[in-house]
């Protein structure tokens, strides 16, 4: 079954520390990967997305990812994290052939202690 | 910038009532969803609409639930007869296009049956 999993539910960091947030996907064909963000009281917002070619994304806010596909991870780093990183992380897949639907993840709460 | 709306924020309605949870998509989309949030649990892909019928649908989605696009703005879930067990987050979202795999989120609504 297809299927996504974040490998931790919740981090605290200091301020400028560096953050690796774990994701693994079960899927057959190609797919697509997303990390998406969900700051205290607003919308999920996309943070970045891989659908081909360079497997090192950058997104916005500092935020890039790694596709590597024999390990079927998609990986969220930040160099440094910033308090105003406090949020949801939601990896997510869809399969390039369907409808676009999207298989979440279980969601990483982090917490940036200034 | 354009986003998708969802009213109202929060519902609270009675078991075995009906609801309608209402979407305003982007206006120059295609593809839309529903997805809901149990309090501590995934987010779930629900159903996808494109070109006026559904185009998938997940176990969750049963005969209670119905989606529908009445006048070409408007993106409407309805539960027929709520249960317990449907209090969650719903989360609309739109897409642009086959080749756009980008999905942008509505804030939601917050529906509580009781």
């Amino acid at each position: 079954a297809q299927s996504v999993s974040q490998h931790n539910h919740h981090v605290i960091l200091s301020e400028a520390a560096s953050l690796e947030l774990g994701c693994n996907y079960s899927y057959g064909g190609t797919v697509n990967l997303f990390w998406y963000v969900q700051y205290p009281g607003q919308h999920l917002q996309l943070l970045l997305k891989y659908f081909s070619g360079d497997p090192l994304v950058k997104g916005i806010k500092g935020f890039e990812a790694e596709f590597i596909k024999s390990k079927f991870s998609f990986n969220l780093r930040k160099p440094s994290v910033q308090w105003s990183d406090t949020a949801e992380y939601f990896c997510a897949a869809s399969l390039s052939s369907n409808t676009g639907k999207l298989i979440f993840g279980q969601g990483t709460t982090l917490q940036v202690k200034p | 910038e354009p986003e998708v709306t969802q009213t109202p924020s929060h519902q609270v309605t009675q078991m075995g009532q009906e609801v309608i949870l209402r979407c305003v998509p982007i206006s120059n989309h295609l593809y839309f969803y529903w997805y809901r949030q149990i309090l501590g649990q995934k987010v779930e892909f629900l159903v996808s609409f494109y070109n006026n019928e559904i185009s998938e649908k997940s176990e969750i989605f049963d005969d209670q639930f119905s989606v529908e696009r009445p006048d070409g703005s408007n993106f409407t879930l309805k539960i027929r007869s709520t249960k317990l067990e449907d209090s969650a987050m719903y989360f609309c979202a739109s897409r642009g296009g086959a080749h756009i795999n980008e999905q942008f989120f509505g804030p939601g609504t917050r529906l509580t049956v009781l």
